[in-house]
């Protein structure tokens, strides 16, 4: 099955400073990888996604690239301000016909240091 | 005007209950989904249901039994309960197997 391993687990930045967060999966055929951010106590919710056929997406401060050959995906987050503290996970897609099964990496802390 | 909607927020049982949680989606979406996050926070699916069936069940304990009376609404039956099913148990839908999942508020279970 699908392996979704994520690091740092913690990370601590000043504010204004970027944050760089790295995700691989063993899946080949995984084709979606979702990214979701967890307040305290609150649900995840998608920050960003990004599907196989795209290499990088960006929203604002937000980016995702994408390496199907080494089967990596990272989120970056440029200006970091305190309201992005948060666990962030990724999630990859468990491959064809997985009926949206998602395999979540374990979550990285982010804490934004004003 | 909640998208997915899950109740309780919270609960509280002794071991050896039987309890439930309930889930609604009022997006018109046809996949629904329960996970379970451990107090790591580590987030595990456990069952799928697209369209009213059951499409992924995962390795969990058969105390658990998912039922989806309409595609709208998805819910969680444990029987019997151990500590170790102490956690937050969050539902989520989506439109199609593929697409954006949507989270529940989550419910907190907690074991005595």
């Amino acid at each position: 099955g699908e392996n979704v391993e994520q690091h740092p687990s913690t990370l601590s930045v000043q504010e204004g400073d970027s944050a760089v967060i790295k995700c691989t999966y063993s899946d080949s055929a995984s084709n979606y990888f979702p990214w979701y951010k967890q307040e305290l106590g609150k649900r995840p919710q998608l920050i960003i996604d990004i599907r196989s056929n795209v290499g990088e997406k960006k929203d604002q401060r937000i980016a995702v690239t994408l390496n199907k050959t080494a089967k990596h995906f990272s989120l970056h987050i440029t200006e970091t301000q305190p309201e992005d503290s948060a666990v962030y996970f990724c999630a990859a897609s468990m491959g064809t016909d997985s009926w949206g099964k998602l395999q979540f990496g374990a979550g990285t802390q982010v804490v934004v240091t004003p | 005007d909640t998208a997915v909607s899950q109740t309780p927020k919270y609960l509280v049982t002794q071991m050896g209950n039987d309890k439930s949680i309930k889930c609604e989606q009022n997006l018109g979406h046809d996949t629904m989904y329960w996970y379970k996050q451990d107090s790591k926070k580590f987030l595990k699916i456990m069952f799928s249901y697209n369209n009213k069936e059951l499409i992924i069940n995962e390795t969990v304990p058969n105390r658990f039994s998912p039922k989806s009376p309409d595609k709208a609404h998805l819910n969680l039956h444990i029987n019997s309960l151990e500590l170790g099913d102490s956690a937050v148990y969050f539902c989520a839908s989506s439109l199609s197997e593929i697409s954006t999942q949507y989270f529940g508020p989550g419910t907190r279970l907690t074991v005595l």
